[in-house]
């Protein structure tokens, strides 16, 4: 029983698509986020919702939108989709901001 | 602003030796700090969550402490195997934030 799932685990698509990755915890968990590692294996924070409440936007192209219907789920939706977007993008959980952080197994997106 | 490092980038070592993974943070008013690694094409995994009143935590063959004043925190392995060979990082949440920042890793290979 997977505590953070992330869908899809692969995503190969050409320059300007859409495309949208889903996320959910069955922690109870209050707050997700979304992190990207980039092909040096550096992990930077994306976004960060507590409960369903954005709190963390760092520094993103605006075509990045993260949407949290619930606080079990955050999807990333990415639009017009660029190279530099190559890279494994990954959901994660804690309680209250402050707790010990669950990951999931990522998901890479290939942009071609 | 935190700033996490961690040294050394890499490390190999023959099987049973005992080793340190060191990790340095320059803003100390964190919440905690948590030790992962990570499996190449894998999530990341927790390993232990040091809580910043505590000095030290264990886990089996694992044994993290903190040092919030002098802004460390270190990784024992006692006993090294081959299954410990990962990337292991460490993360510190920014004062009054949601924003954990993560180090840049120590890829760890332990030789049979």
């Amino acid at each position: 029983d997977t505590a953070v799932s992330q869908t899809p685990k692969y995503l190969v698509t050409q320059m300007g698509n859409d495309k949208s990755i889903k996320c959910e915890q069955n922690l109870g968990h209050d707050t997700m986020y979304w992190y990207k590692q980039d092909s040096k294996k550096f992990l930077k924070i994306m976004f960060s919702y507590n409960n369903k409440e954005l709190i963390i936007n760092e520094t993103v192209p605006n075509r990045f939108s993260p949407k949290s219907p619930d606080k079990a789920h955050l999807n990333l939706h990415i639009n017009s989709l660029e190279l530099g977007d190559s890279a494994v993008y990954f959901c994660a959980s804690s309680q209250q901001g402050s707790g010990e952080l669950f990951f999931g197994e990522g998901s890479r997106l290939t942009v071609l | 602003k935190q700033e996490v490092t961690q040294i050394p980038a890499a490390l190999s070592v023959p099987e049973g030796e005992n080793l340190v993974l060191n990790c340095s943070f320059t803003d100390s008013a964190i919440y905690n700090l948590q030790w992962f690694r990570q499996d190449p094409g894998k999530g990341l995994t927790s390993l232990l969550l040091i809580q910043s009143s505590q000095r030290e935590q264990t886990s089996g063959r694992l044994n993290a402490s903190l040092d919030k004043s002098s802004g460390r925190s270190t990784l024992y392995i006692a006993a090294s195997q081959p299954g410990d060979s990962a990337t292991y990082l460490c993360a510190v949440p920014t004062s009054g934030t949601y924003k954990y920042i993560f180090g840049t890793g120590t890829r760890l290979k332990v030789l049979a």
